[in-house]
């Protein structure tokens, strides 16, 4: 069963930069993955898709803070430049053994 | 501007049904498979349910399959959910969402719309 791992939080002050990690199981290294964001109260937002070697693909409106960059089994989210209402759940997915998997989601505090 | 709103959703008993729809409106809905994703109470976000755009292949995740069944009415712009035998464990907020090529499985075509979702609850 493929598995798609992400840490529960993370933090960075307000004006830094911040990089989330997805990090993809073992045989499915070279599977894109899509990035969203669930800002609380909202439904979830697409930011990009982020391919195994590196680029990405934003999705409407996207902000230029946000980023995409791949390194082996490893999809990142740079958000630069952070604001308060960058504070959310950040969900990678991907697609395995038939099915969509999501990660558990990393929650995100600007200070 | 491309919006996808669900209804249906509620208070339930065990064991009881209930039917989700998802209203999709801003872009060609037949030209896109559609999903819904749950998140449960403190919990991520879990694959439900998928459709192609011409309802020729549907997937279910491990959870719902042989319990929720998924269709759409693209002369409606309507995606619905059954959701029958209904468990405490279904207690969650359904989200419906549009994917980027017209098939629901395969690594490429991820979700690029949400909706706000509509909170179904499983309680006696």
């Amino acid at each position: 069963q493929p598995v798609v791992t992400q840490s529960p939080s993370a933090s960075a002050s307000l004006g830094a930069s911040v990089k989330l990690t997805c990090t993809l199981s073992t045989g499915h290294i070279t599977y894109a993955i899509a990035w969203h964001q669930r800002q609380p109260e909202k439904g979830p937002r697409y930011l990009m898709k982020v391919n195994s070697d590196g680029s990405h693909t934003k999705g409407d409106g996207i902000p230029d803070r946000f980023s995409g960059s791949s390194s082996g089994a490893e999809r990142y989210l740079t958000i630069s430049s952070l604001q308060s209402e960058d504070e959310a759940d950040y969900y990678c997915q991907t697609w395995g053994a038939g099915i969509w998997l999501f990660g558990g989601g990393t929650k995100l505090t600007v200070l | 501007e491309v919006q996808l709103v669900e209804s249906g959703g509620g208070l339930v008993q065990p064991g009881r049904s209930l039917r989700l729809s998802c209203a999709a409106s801003g872009f060609t809905f037949d030209d896109y498979a559609m999903h819904w994703v749950r998140q449960a109470p403190g919990k991520g976000l879990e694959w439900v349910s998928g459709i192609s755009w011409n309802s020729g292949s549907i997937g279910y995740g491990a959870s719902v399959q042989g319990r929720f069944t998924l269709s759409r009415d693209n002369a409606k712009n309507s995606l619905y959910l059954q959701v029958t035998s209904l468990r405490p464990e279904d207690t969650a907020l359904y989200f419906c969402a549009k994917a980027r090529g017209a098939f629901w499985s395969g690594p490429d075509d991820a979700f690029d719309v949400w909706g706000r979702g509509t909170m179904v609850t499983v309680s006696s």
